[in-house]
């Protein structure tokens, strides 16, 4: 299958900083990009849809201001969490997709930890 | 709107012990749906799929089989091993339309340790 790479894999930071994360399709051109997020022992909430060279597509609930969204190549997507928060601590994932209709191949994941 | 149900765990097994996990779903349409399984520290991987009803997925002797009569798409495999610890989630995905087109739901997750 086609690979997603996700950096980094964890990031441990102060509280009021920016963190930003990468998610790339390796060997494919993804038109459409996801981000999810994980709380422990619980399924993934999906956050945003993002498709290439457009604005992305938030879900209920989830801060576009908090949790700005890039899709600007067909191969990178990057997630930055601003001014985090403790309480924004948590595994985020994406995944890629070269279409709305075809399987979605996902990263690794980043093990964000807000201190 | 949609959704997945899946059977709570956490389910621990013996090696070689049959398997099944459950998962019924809610949708509009005709989805795709899906399993996929997530071991420890890291992302997603599918495991199978079916997109339309009667399909069987399989993969690495996992099964399941789209029974749109009961909405279910139970996750069964004869012989589990210790290398299938890991925690498995159905999920579906509309098959055309509407402003969750395209998008995955996802099941709470079951978390399968299998012990020699």
């Amino acid at each position: 299958g086609a690979v997603v790479s996700q950096h980094p894999s964890r990031v441990i930071c102060k509280s009021g900083t920016s963190v930003k994360i990468e998610c790339r399709s390796l060997d494919f051109q993804a038109t459409t990009m996801f981000w999810y997020r994980q709380f422990p022992k619980q399924s993934l909430m999906l956050m945003a849809t993002s498709n290439e060279g457009s604005k992305a597509t938030y879900e209920q609930g989830v801060e576009k201001d908090k949790f700005l969204i890039n899709h600007a190549s067909l191969t990178l997507s990057t997630l930055t969490v601003t001014s985090a928060h403790p309480e924004d601590s948590s595994f985020y994932i994406c995944s890629a997709s070269s279409g709305q209709t075809l399987e979605q191949f996902f990263g690794d994941g980043t093990r964000l930890s807000i201190l | 709107g949609n959704s997945v149900t899946q059977m709570e765990g956490p389910v621990t097994l013996s090696e070689e012990a049959f398997l099944t996990i459950n998962c019924t779903y809610t949708a509009t349409g005709y989805p795709s749906l899906f399993w996929y399984v997530q071991y420890p520290g890291e992302g997603l991987q599918l495991l199978l799929k079916a997109t339309k009803a009667d399909d069987k997925g399989s993969n690495k002797g996992f099964e399941a089989t789209y029974r749109k009569e009961t909405t279910s798409f139970h996750l069964e495999k004869g012989s589990v091993q210790v290398s299938d610890s890991a925690v498995y989630f159905c999920a579906l995905k509309r098959s055309a339309g509407g402003t969750s087109y395209g998008k995955l739901t996802f099941g709470q997750g079951t978390i399968l340790t299998v012990h020699p």
